[in-house]
């Protein structure tokens, strides 16, 4: 089956500075690649996702990246702000099976004021 | 509208006790899914709905997980014999599902079980 490795586990960033994210995936059949965000004890938020068809997608402040070849994605949040902070958590399906969601294991991002 | 809800919010029993976690998806999301969320993890998925159907129930850990959804909208998980091992967060999604598209899913706010 998929296995999504996720890096790093924590970033500290100073607000105003850029983070990423990065993410593997195993199964190069996989072709749907969402980001979440969870802040503690609440749901986890889409907060944008990419097909495989493109190999980057931008909103505002938010960018992913997707290289198929080299089967990695990337996160990239610039200008970050204090509500940035929250653990953030890639996944990866693919279309036509069941579309369940192989997760990573989450980066939990802080933000410093 | 309102999005994905799930009842209760938070779930303490007794080893060898028997649960059951409620989801109610979005209106007229035809996919449900089910996963589980140790601590400091991702969630894990454990069985996909389509309509009333299974679709894919590869991810239920073993026998004492069940979960139905009878009339295609709220769906059941069903655990017995609780272990303690089975404390986690559990979160219910739902989807749209466009046969021609991968769909997002949107995520409730999980049932915390806790067995003691």
């Amino acid at each position: 089956g998929e296995n999504v490795e996720q890096h790093p586990s924590t970033l500290s960033v100073q607000e105003g500075d850029s983070a990423v994210i990065k993410c593997t995936y195993s199964d190069s059949a996989s072709n749907y690649f969402p980001w979440y965000k969870q802040e503690l004890g609440k749901r986890p938020q889409l907060i944008i996702d990419i097909r495989s068809n493109v190999g980057e997608k931008k909103d505002q402040r938010i960018a992913v990246t997707l290289n198929k070849t080299a089967k990695h994605f990337s996160l990239h949040i610039t200008e970050t702000q204090p509500e940035d902070s929250a653990v953030y958590f890639c996944a990866a399906s693919i279309r036509g099976s069941a579309r369940q969601l192989t997760f990573g294991s989450g980066t939990q991002l802080t933000v410093l004021p | 509208g309102a999005g994905v809800s799930q009842t209760p919010s938070n779930k303490v029993t007794e080893k060898g006790k028997y649960v059951e976690l409620r989801c109610d998806p979005i209106s007229g999301h035809t996919a449900l899914y089910w996963y589980r969320q140790s601590l400091g993890q991702g969630p894990e998925f454990l069985i996909y709905f389509q309509g009333t159907g299974a679709a894919d129930d590869s991810g239920l850990p073993n026998d004492r997980f069940f979960a139905v959804r009878p009339e295609g909208s709220v769906s059941t998980l069903k655990i017995q014999r609780t272990e303690r091992g089975d404390s986690a967060v559990y979160l219910c999604a739902s989807s749209f599902r466009d046969r021609a598209s991968t769909d997002t899913q949107y995520f409730g706010p999980g049932t915390r079980l806790t067995v003691l």
